[in-house]
């Protein structure tokens, strides 16, 4: 069965930081492009980052570029979201999510939550 | 950026009806890189269609999706208890950089 699985989430001080994880079976992960979308409480879908299958291309969204940082280990059928100078506004559910055809997102995980709060 | 806004916001309706839910682009987008989503509450979202009008894996086909340029559309013919949720709208800009952008979100409540 196709799955991805994210864990590390958990409640931080603003400024703070915290490594997200994503765990992928069932597929040749390391051919995929993959993607970060999180989700506000009560609010809707706000995409993170993507990063290609090598890890080498990666793009962010403005509200965490310079935050953030996207990386994979394609060994371990595994990517990662390191966060950091967390703010409140970056509280959220998020989700792992493989880039499928033209730039959908055909598989998502159960989710994470980060809670960013003092 | 392109903003995807949807419509309506809340759409209140009975099992076995139809659902017509609507997303504009604020410019015109390929059809190739547009798709819908359904949120059950708590859980991840569901690629439902894909390239605008292709129904994604395991998705029945009282689901379909039209449009093309700066309107699309997403029907569900015969509403099932399991539709009330919420649904969003995404698009894929692949211009000097990527951008994924998602509407809104239009709830389906009975």
């Amino acid at each position: 069965e196709v799955q991805l699985s994210e864990s590390g989430g958990g409640l931080v001080r603003p400024g703070g930081s915290l490594r997200l994880s994503c765990e992928a079976s069932g597929f040749t992960f390391g051919i995929f492009t993959m993607s970060w979308v999180r989700q506000a409480p009560g609010k809707g879908l706000e995409w993170v980052s993507v990063l290609d299958n090598s890890g080498e291309v990666t793009y962010y969204a403005d509200s965490v570029k310079g935050r953030f940082t996207i990386s994979r280990d394609n060994s371990r059928n595994a990517m990662f979201l390191q966060m950091n100078s967390l703010r409140t506004d970056d509280t959220a559910v998020y989700f792992c999510a493989r880039i499928g055809i033209s730039g959908i997102f055909d598989i998502w995980g159960q989710g994470t939550t980060l809670t960013v709060s003092s | 950026e392109i903003v995807l806004t949807q419509s309506p916001g809340t759409l209140s309706l009975s099992p076995g009806e139809r659902a017509t839910l609507s997303c504009r682009a604020s410019q015109s987008v390929s059809s190739e890189y547009f798709a819908w989503y359904r949120q059950k509450a708590g859980q991840a979202p569901r690629l439902l269609i894909y390239a605008a009008s292709n129904r994604a894996t395991g998705i029945p086909d009282r689901f379909s999706g039209s449009g093309s340029g700066t309107d699309f559309t997403l029907t569900i013919s015969r509403l099932e208890p399991e539709d009330f949720a919420v649904y969003y709208c995404q698009q894929y800009g692949n211009g000097n950089s990527p951008r994924y952008s998602f509407g809104q979100g239009t709830r389906l409540e009975i």
